[in-house]
């Protein structure tokens, strides 16, 4: 059971947009900066977001993030193939004195 | 180019002892923040460890906690972790990331991953 609660799995067609929520308390999400991490299929996770909201570079603004209160959301417009991949949401929790992760969101571009 | 690269991992029985390596090139080593994270086969990521630049702060996931030591050799730009008491939940691909602690006044994400490195614990 992790920390961080996430949808097992969402989908969607080319081209549409795709929003995947990240749930936590006030311990977490709450008072600490969310990041985002995405695993294409048997590679290593790449940082996607961070501090809640900002891409590093390379990272195209088809994606974003936005967090309200105890829970966060990472969207992905114009939808392609290659966002097929596992996506992860991260942060600091100050109770646990540890970093927590989401479960992991599948993503399926159909 | 930021590299990171993981050794040490292989096949023990439970209970037994592994030196994890990560060698790190491309950034100034010693001024940031490193990482353990594993992933059990077919499951989410689950954060093992950090160390701060200097070492002088270390956190542990308390499912590690007095069973693996993290440690660094910033001459060597080398990251260890060093495994005893394994036990077959240990299993997992055991991931080197830079950040994972404050620096700026932020709590640094994890901004760069190696390739993993596969320890498996056989009951």
């Amino acid at each position: 059971q992790s920390v961080l609660t996430q949808p097992p799995s969402v989908s969607a067609a080319p081209g549409q947009k795709v929003t995947i929520s990240c749930s936590g308390s006030s311990s977490n999400i709450g008072n600490n900066y969310v990041s985002w991490y995405h695993q294409l299929p048997g590679t290593a996770p790449k940082l996607l977001m961070y501090e809640d909201n900002r891409r590093p570079s390379g990272i195209p603004d088809r994606f974003s993030a936005s967090k309200c209160g105890t829970s966060a959301t990472l969207g992905i417009t114009g939808l392609q193939t290659g966002d097929e991949a596992d996506y992860y949401c991260g942060t600091w929790d100050s109770s646990l004195s540890a970093w927590v992760f989401g479960g992991g969101t599948k993503l399926t571009v159909l | 180019e930021v590299q990171l690269v993981e050794s040490g991992g292989g096949l023990l029985q439970s209970g037994g002892s592994l030196r994890l390596s990560c060698a790190a090139s491309g950034f100034s080593f010693s001024s940031y923040a490193m990482s353990w994270v594993r992933q059990a086969p077919g499951k989410g990521l689950e954060w093992v460890s950090a160390v701060s630049d200097s070492a002088g702060s270390i956190y542990y996931a308390d499912s590690v906690k007095g069973r693996f030591t993290i440690s660094r050799d910033n001459s060597r730009n080398t990251l260890y972790l060093q495994m005893s008491s394994l036990r077959a939940e240990d299993t997992a691909v055991y991931y080197c990331a830079k950040g994972g602690m404050v620096r700026e006044g932020v709590r640094a994400p994890f901004d760069y991953w190696g390739q993993g490195t596969l320890v498996t614990v056989s009951s």
